[in-house]
Order: structure tokens, then C-alpha cells, then sequence
């Protein structure tokens, strides 16, 4: 079965400062996982990808890091206020794998000013 | 806007009642998934619809069902509704159920206060 796991249910770090997500999953095809951002009182949006085939996917302030068998790493260098969310690590469906869209427990990040 | 509306947006029913919370996909979406999160809980896959066909099931009670119809909108009803059931609870959409580019689009939820 897919699992996606986020060990850390809370980060806190200071504006200006890299913020590291990490998101491990197990038996996954792991063709491409998705990170989303979500605000109180708001539903998940879409935030950043990364496919099996990269080590690396930047968009502006935001990178994830294929880091190791079964790892992801999202970072955010600068950090900022508005940053404030809790970032959930999915795992897609994917061809000839699980149909499902499985999420991670999510990550509650804090930047302070 | 994701384009996903989720209504109602807040629901207050009493334990043993039955309610239907309902979600318009963005234009073009063919899949639907419904979501719940509970207090200091991740996003728990419930069910997912593809072109009014079931494709996928999560951890979903036997008192709830979903349903999509043939416009492609989807109803999860809950039923017997004990106080744990007490949620956010989100539906999302996307063009297809499978592939690479499975981004899904969320809507704003539905929040279930049971009492």
C-alpha cells in the first residue's frame, strides 16, 4: 500500500532563512510526487513537483530535492511570513500503479518575522 | 479560485443524521476525490470517482457512499453521523486519474460540525 510519510508535524524558522520539508514514502513507483501548500480554512493548492527522473525542481523561492531512495526534501530560501501554511507531500496516481492520490500528514510551517 | 466548488461551505447536523455535501469539478475534469481531514490530521483519501465509474478507495466508512453523475459533479453522503465525523472535508478534481500530470485542484471544503 502507499504511504507517505512527513516526520515532522511542525517547523518553525525565522524570516529570511531556508525552511526543509521532508517527505519519505514507501512502495511507491514514484514516477512524480506533488507538494502542496494549504491555508487555514482554505483547500490545498498546488505548490511544486518533481518527477523520478530528476534530482532537482526549482520555481522561484522553492526547490525539491530528490534526495535519496525513498526521500524528498522541499526547501524555501528566503522564507517569508506569508509562508505560513501547512505543506502536504502526494503521491499521484500513476500508470499501472495505485490509482489513488495519497497524502502525506502535512507540515506546519511558521516563518517569523 | 481552483475552480472546484464545494458546498455547503459549513454544515452543523446532529449525531445519527444523514447529509450530502456536494462538489462541482473545474470545467473538463473528468476524476473526482474526496477528502477528510480531521483535527491534527493529514488529508485522508476517501474515494475517487473517474468519469462516474469508482476508480480508487481509501479509508471510507461503511456509512458513507459517494456518487458521480453524469454532469460530473459528486455527492458524498454521510450517514449515522457520530461525533468523530466531525471534519473538513474536501473535494478535489482533475483531467484524468492516471499519468504524470495527476496535479489535482482543490476545492474550498465543506467543514461538518456534529453534535
Amino acid at each position: 500500500d502507499q504511504q507517505v510519510k512527513q516526520n515532522s508535524p511542525s517547523l518553525s524558522v525565522q524570516e529570511g532563512r531556508i525552511s526543509i520539508l521532508n517527505c519519505d514514502y514507501t512502495n511507491s513507483m514514484f514516477d512524480y510526487f506533488l507538494w502542496y501548500k494549504k491555508y487555514p480554512a482554505e483547500g490545498p493548492t498546488f505548490l511544486i513537483s518533481i518527477s523520478s527522473i530528476k534530482d532537482k525542481n526549482e520555481d522561484g523561492r522553492f526547490t525539491v530535492l530528490n534526495k535519496s531512495a525513498k526521500h524528498l526534501s522541499l526547501h524555501i530560501v528566503p522564507s517569508q511570513p506569508g509562508d505560513s501554511a501547512v505543506y502536504f507531500c502526494a503521491d499521484p496516481p500513476c500508470q499501472g500503479g495505485s490509482e489513488k492520490l495519497v497524502f502525506g500528514k502535512g507540515t506546519k510551517l511558521t516563518v517569523n518575522p | 479560485d481552483s475552480g472546484v466548488t464545494q458546498t455547503p461551505k459549513h454544515l452543523i447536523t446532529a449525531t445519527g443524521q444523514r447529509v450530502t455535501l456536494r462538489c462541482s469539478p473545474r470545467s473538463g475534469d473528468l476524476s473526482v476525490y474526496w477528502y477528510q481531514q480531521s483535527l491534527d490530521q493529514g488529508l485522508q483519501f476517501l474515494i475517487q470517482y473517474y468519469n462516474g465509474e469508482e476508480r480508487a478507495k481509501g479509508n471510507i466508512l461503511e456509512r458513507f457512499s459517494a456518487q458521480q453523475f453524469p454532469d460530473l459533479h459528486s455527492e458524498l453522503n454521510l450517514s449515522s453521523l457520530e461525533l468523530g465525523d466531525s471534519a473538513l472535508y474536501f473535494c478535489a478534481s482533475s483531467v484524468e486519474p492516471t499519468g504524470w500530470n495527476s496535479e489535482a485542484f482543490f476545492g474550498q471544503g465543506t467543514r461538518l460540525t456534529v453534535v
